[in-house]
C-alpha cells in the first residue's frame, strides 16, 4: 500500500461543476501540498497546508491531521482546470525536505 | 524567487546509451536538491536528494546516478540505459518552510 493515496485517479467533469480530490497518507508529516500540472506543463504548487483551510480563487485545500486526510475542492469547474493534481507529503521526521507523492488524478472538465 | 531548468524536456535513446539530465537553480543558494522518477501509473518516486556540493544520497537501488558539482547544479547519469529507465523524471529545490519546493518542467525519457 502507498503512503501516500489518492482518489479518483481519472475525473471527468462538466464545466460549472464542483469537484473534489482526495489524498489519504498514513505517515506523519509536517506539510502537505497539492501541485498542479497542465499538458506539456510544468509542476506548480497550489497549497502547502499544515492544518485546516486554504483558499486561492475557485481553489480551495483542507486537512484533516487527526484523520491523515486532505482534500483539494474546485468550484464552479472550467476546462482550464483540466490538468493533473497531486498531493505530496512532507515527512515529519524528516529535516531534508523530500516528499512523499501520491499517484495524481487526471482531471478533465468538459466544456 | 527560484527558479529551476531542467532540460532536455523529451529525450528518446536507446538501450545502452548513456545519460545525463542537469538541473540548474537560480535565485537562491545552498538549496536541498532532488531527483525524482515516475513511472508508468504510479507517483513521482525520489531517486536521489543532496543537501550540499558532492553529498548525494541515493533512497532506491538503480542504474542511475547523481552528482552535484556545483551548489545550484544537480545531475542525473547513467553509463547504460536500461528500458526500465523509461518514465517521467523531475528536478526539485527546496529552501525551507519559508520559501517551500520549486520544480523543474521535467524530462520524458524514452529508452527504446
Amino acid at each position: 500500500k502507498n503512503e501516500v493515496e489518492q482518489s479518483p485517479q481519472n475525473l471527468t467533469a462538466q464545466e460549472g461543476e464542483f469537484i473534489t480530490i482526495n489524498c489519504s497518507y498514513s505517515v506523519g508529516i509536517s506539510a502537505l501540498h497539492w501541485l498542479q500540472q497542465h499538458p506539456g506543463g510544468g509542476i506548480v504548487s497550489l497549497f502547502m497546508l499544515s492544518s485546516g483551510k486554504k483558499k486561492h480563487g475557485r481553489l480551495i485545500a483542507t486537512i484533516n491531521i487527526q484523520e491523515k486526510h486532505s482534500s483539494l475542492h474546485i468550484t464552479a469547474s472550467h476546462p482550464r482546470d483540466s490538468a493533473v493534481y497531486t498531493c505530496a507529503v512532507r515527512l515529519g521526521s524528516s529535516n531534508t525536505g523530500k516528499l512523499i507523492f501520491g499517484q495524481g488524478t487526471t482531471l478533465q472538465v468538459k466544456p | 524567487s527560484q527558479t529551476i531548468h531542467q532540460w532536455p524536456a523529451t529525450l528518446v535513446q536507446p538501450v545502452g546509451s548513456p545519460l545525463s539530465l542537469e538541473c540548474t537553480v537560480e535565485g537562491t543558494s545552498n538549496p536541498n536538491l532532488y531527483w525524482y522518477r515516475q513511472a508508468a501509473g504510479r507517483g513521482l518516486q525520489l531517486l536521489f536528494y543532496s543537501v550540499g556540493i558532492g553529498q548525494i544520497s541515493s533512497e532506491v537501488p538503480q542504474n542511475l546516478s547523481a552528482s552535484r558539482p556545483q551548489d545550484r547544479q544537480f545531475i542525473l547519469s547513467s553509463k547504460k540505459l536500461l528500458l526500465s529507465d523509461s518514465g517521467f523524471y523531475l528536478c526539485a529545490c527546496y529552501r525551507g518552510t519559508n520559501y517551500g519546493y520549486t520544480f523543474g518542467s521535467g524530462t520524458r525519457l524514452t529508452v527504446v
